[in-house]
């Protein structure tokens, strides 16, 4: 069964230093998106793309963050000087074209020190 | 203001001890209510998506069930591997098909 993949799995980093997190969709599916998890709370939506632009973003996602779909089939998460509240899940997932069923990555696991 | 809301919190039941999940949405225009299945340090895992009131959706032991204003995730049989937290989410927007979670519901079935 094709699926959404994430990596890194789990990434430390020092609080004001830039991260990447990618995203490889499944390959038919046209959006895209970054969700949240913090740890023990719901989980949030940041973006969603579509046809290589932001479709939709929520509050949280503001200039610390960007979206990118470099090539073909990658799609990244760029956090730039992060902050220990960035501390969090962050979910890949992708969605066919009528959006009526999107699938979530495992999860790449983000921890601000 | 909570758009979803999903009870209870958490769950025990018995193994063969069937019961139903609830998600309560207060939105408008419902575009869509999506299940998960999350299981800790995991991805949601897509189990339904449910357009409109009547409507239903099998898949195991899993029924899922649609109202006006809230949606059932009824539990048949459960067994021990059907622990994990059940997601409710409903799409918010038709522009990108963002998601709005709950908080979900715990569900542990012992033996």
């Amino acid at each position: 069964e094709p699926e959404v993949t994430q990596t890194p799995s789990h990434q430390v980093t020092q609080m004001g230093q830039e991260v990447i997190l990618r995203c490889v969709p499944i390959s038919n599916h046209l959006y895209f998106y970054w969700y949240r998890q913090i740890l023990g709370q719901k989980v949030e939506f940041l973006v969603s793309f579509y046809n290589n632009e932001i479709s939709e973003k929520s509050e949280i996602f503001d200039d610390q963050f960007s979206v990118e779909r470099p090539d073909g089939s990658n799609f990244t998460l760029k956090i730039r000087s992060t902050k220990l509240e960035d501390s969090a899940m962050y979910f890949c997932a992708s969605a066919t074209g009528d959006g009526n069923t999107i699938y979530f990555g495992e999860g790449s696991w983000l921890t601000v020190v | 203001e909570d758009q979803v809301t999903q009870s209870p919190e958490a769950l025990r039941l018995q193994e063969g001890e069937s019961s139903s999940l609830n998600c309560s949405y207060t939105v408008s225009g419902l575009r869509g209510l999506f299940w998960y299945r999350q299981d800790p340090g995991k991805g949601p895992e897509f189990l339904f998506t449910l357009y409109s009131a009547g409507e239903e959706k099998e898949k195991e032991r899993l029924k899922a069930t649609l109202t006006k204003k809230e949606s059932f995730l009824h539990i048949t049989a459960p067994k021990p591997e059907d622990s994990a937290t059940y997601l409710c989410a409903v799409r918010i927007s038709n522009s990108g098909y963002a998601l709005n979670f709950g908080k979900g519901t715990s569900l542990l079935v012992t033996p």
